[in-house]
């Protein structure tokens, strides 16, 4: 069964939206989860690193106040896309490694978002 | 910088024969690499690590080959179904300190009954 359950699973909402994402881990506790960008017939990109009781570390080219993320407990991180626009609609997934060192991922199912 | 490359954006094979699909990677040396599958509207699932001082990894119908030397990873699925159509993505650890995947372009497989 699932080890990462991501919610919801799609969201279509207007421009000017804020969007929030769940991501949690069911079965483990998760310092660190990930959160992806994937854009059609393209491959998963980092967006940012999740850092339970720390701010997260994002990467180049991701706006920080746009993507807010929030790692509150050891099962849930959440992604936040502020004022939503078309251009951010996209397949946002979340992953969480299990265990020390060099394990898996365990990725959620993702959240197709639509910006009207 | 550092770059991974699966070179078949598609592959279109009969059930029953064996699909191999590639992964090369530049300006780096992990210390092992990932494939996962990913199905339309779906998260990716992991499949198979090798590492660095594995030649070779089996699973069921599945091998991974890791060579260092050419810097590529291949990926065979034996005996293909219709059901392992999905698309395919190699991946690797390029900073070890943060755990993060970097994927690569994947490879869509779609088996033809």
């Amino acid at each position: 069964g699932a080890v990462v359950s991501q919610h919801p699973s799609w969201v279509i909402c207007k421009s000017g939206t804020s969007v929030k994402i769940e991501c949690r881990s069911l079965d483990f506790q998760a310092t660190t989860m990930f959160w992806y960008r994937q854009f059609p017939k393209q491959s998963l990109m980092l967006m940012a690193t999740s850092n339970e009781g720390s701010k997260a570390t994002y990467e180049q080219g991701v706006e920080k106040d746009k993507f807010l993320i929030n790692h509150a407990s050891l099962t849930l991180s959440t992604l936040t896309v502020t004022s939503a626009h078309p251009e951010d609609s996209s397949f946002y997934i979340c992953s969480a490694p299990k265990g020390q060192g060099n394990q898996p991922q365990h990725f959620g199912d993702g959240t197709r978002l639509s910006i009207l | 910088s550092q770059k991974i490359e699966q070179n078949s954006e598609a592959l279109n094979i009969q059930e029953g024969k064996t699909a191999t699909l590639t992964c090369n990677y530049t300006n780096y040396s992990p210390a092992y690499l990932q494939w996962y599958r990913q199905d339309p509207g779906r998260g990716p699932v992991f499949l198979l690590l090798i590492r660095e001082n594995e030649k070779e990894k089996r699973k069921e119908r599945l091998k991974v080959t890791f060579d260092t030397t050419l810097k590529q990873s291949l990926f065979h699925i034996t005996a293909s179904q219709p059901a392992d159509s999905a698309t395919y993505l190699c991946a690797l650890i390029m900073d070890t300190g943060r755990r993060a995947l970097t994927f690569g372009s994947g490879t869509r497989l779609q088996v033809q009954p």
